[in-house]
């Protein structure tokens, strides 16, 4: 089946790191990602990882996949006010009819 | 275009009242979605065209939910008999899958407000 779940709300104060987590259920995606909405604004790609991987690093981004568990999180370091943001998580495999899943989103809050 | 173009980007309109909603995406891109986020809920999937494939309408939430995508480029996405409950940001995304599968840009939005 395809269901991807992440929690709805995150409050971190600001400097500390933010670490939103996600899980999916379908074993053959290969492709994982995280967007990013800003306020009153479209999604935008952020990050993503290849299934073959298990951590990708971007300046103050990092992504960790656990593919056993099904698990994904992105974790932001020192935590700005600019981050305040939803954050998606997606899949998606190689087949060409495929289409991308998404999870709920997560609405970080940074806390002054 | 450079990017995803929705329009409009606010509509308010009655209850009971028929809507479209029109998509112009990137060049070239091959896939298209069609998502709605109301105040407070996440990312609600619609539909999904890819192709020349029969479309994904599994997402739809009535019958009073339409969309076509003539020559695989434009899309209209018609909400019959408007209800107070379609009130919501209606998103459109493309994609080009042989790129990178799930890389999708969307667009701006349109506010949909039903009153």
């Amino acid at each position: 089946g395809e269901d991807v779940e992440q929690s709805l709300f995150l409050s971190v104060r600001e400097g500390d790191s933010s670490v939103i987590n996600c899980t999916y259920t379908d074993s053959s995606s290969t492709y994982l990602y995280w967007y990013k909405q800003e306020p009153g604004a479209g999604l935008q790609l952020l990050t993503y990882i290849f299934s073959n991987m298990d951590m990708k690093q971007d300046q103050r981004l990092t992504v960790l996949l656990n593919k056993k568990d099904k698990h994904l999180s992105l974790r932001i370091a020192d935590t700005q006010t600019g981050d305040s943001a939803i954050y998606f998580c997606a899949e998606s495999k190689m087949n060409r009819d495929d289409k991308i899943i998404f999870g709920k989103g997560t609405r970080l809050h940074i806390l002054p | 275009g450079a990017g995803v173009s929705q329009s409009p980007s606010n509509k308010v309109t009655e209850k009971g009242k028929d809507v479209e909603l029109r998509c112009d995406p990137i060049s070239g891109h091959t896939a298209l979605y069609w998502y709605r986020q109301s105040l407070g809920q996440g990312l609600e999937f619609l539909i999904y065209f890819q192709g020349n494939s029969a479309p994904d309408k599994s997402g739809l939430p009535s019958d009073r939910f339409s969309a076509e995508r003539t020559g695989g480029s434009v899309s209209t996405l018609t909400i019959q008999r408007t209800q107070q409950e379609d009130s919501a940001v209606y998103l459109c995304a493309s994609s080009l899958r042989d790129l990178l599968p799930g890389m999708a840009f969307f667009g701006q939005g349109t506010r949909l407000t039903v009153v």
